[in-house]
């Protein structure tokens, strides 16, 4: 059973920094491309980043609101994706999903981080 | 960017009666050497991720149930509920992913 389980959300003021975890398990995570994807409150889906497998270069996308202060990365030992978050703003405050593949096609629960003065 | 538009942003159906969601990409979707559309559908209820439901525009998801389904290509897309059911109640979202950054419909809002 594939499961994909994010931490490392919370509270924190803008301009300061949080690192999100996806821990998985159940699919062959070298080969998977990544993904996060973020739903603020009373909004849509919004993609915010990818980061491809190794073997496919390993290389990240970014969505043009968080390009230069978000970093993807994984780590294929532990089967863990990750994000750094950096310079956080108000509108970052959002649900944050990893998911799966192209498209998406399993998703995590999401974790909650607030950015708020 | 290719920017993804959704019609009508909510509707409200009877159960056991059609659904009908168009969603419309800003240029198209469709790879022309594999003869794909990169358009798929989400379902997404409160509290809950987003499920995939629809692929390439017209291919189900394993155990999507069959009264889901998708049509289109290029650019105009569309996403049927044949005979809804209270389970259904959900926003509903078309995505492509030809291209990064990959991009959302702004959601439409199907109740009971």
């Amino acid at each position: 059973e594939v499961q994909l389980v994010e931490s490392g959300g919370g509270f924190v003021e803008p301009g300061e920094s949080l690192r999100l975890s996806c821990a998985t398990s159940g699919f062959t995570f070298s080969k998977a491309w990544l993904s996060w994807v973020r739903q603020a409150p009373g909004k849509g889906l919004e993609w915010v980043g990818r980061i491809k497998s190794k073997a496919d270069g390993g290389t990240t996308d970014y969505a043009a609101p968080v390009k230069g202060r978000f970093t993807i990365s994984r780590d294929d030992s532990r089967e863990i994706l990750y994000m750094q978050m950096n310079s956080l703003k108000t509108e970052d405050t959002a649900i944050y999903y990893c998911a799966t593949g192209n498209p998406f096609d399993y998703w995590g629960q999401g974790t909650l981080v607030t950015v708020s003065s | 960017d290719i920017v993804m538009t959704q019609s009508p942003d909510s509707l409200a159906v009877s159960l056991g009666e059609r659904a009908t969601i168009n969603c419309k990409s800003s240029q198209s979707v469709l790879y022309a050497s594999n003869n794909n559309n990169y358009l798929a559908w989400y379902q997404h209820k409160p509290g809950q991720p987003p499920k995939l439901l629809i692929y390439w525009a017209s291919t189900r998801e394993s155990g999507v149930p069959d009264r889901f389904s998708g049509s289109g290509s290029g650019t105009d897309f569309t996403l049927t509920i044949s005979g809804l059911q209270a389970e259904d109640v959900a926003v509903y979202y078309c995505q492509q992913y030809y291209t990064t950054p990959f991009t959302f419909g702004p959601g439409t809002k199907v109740d009971i």
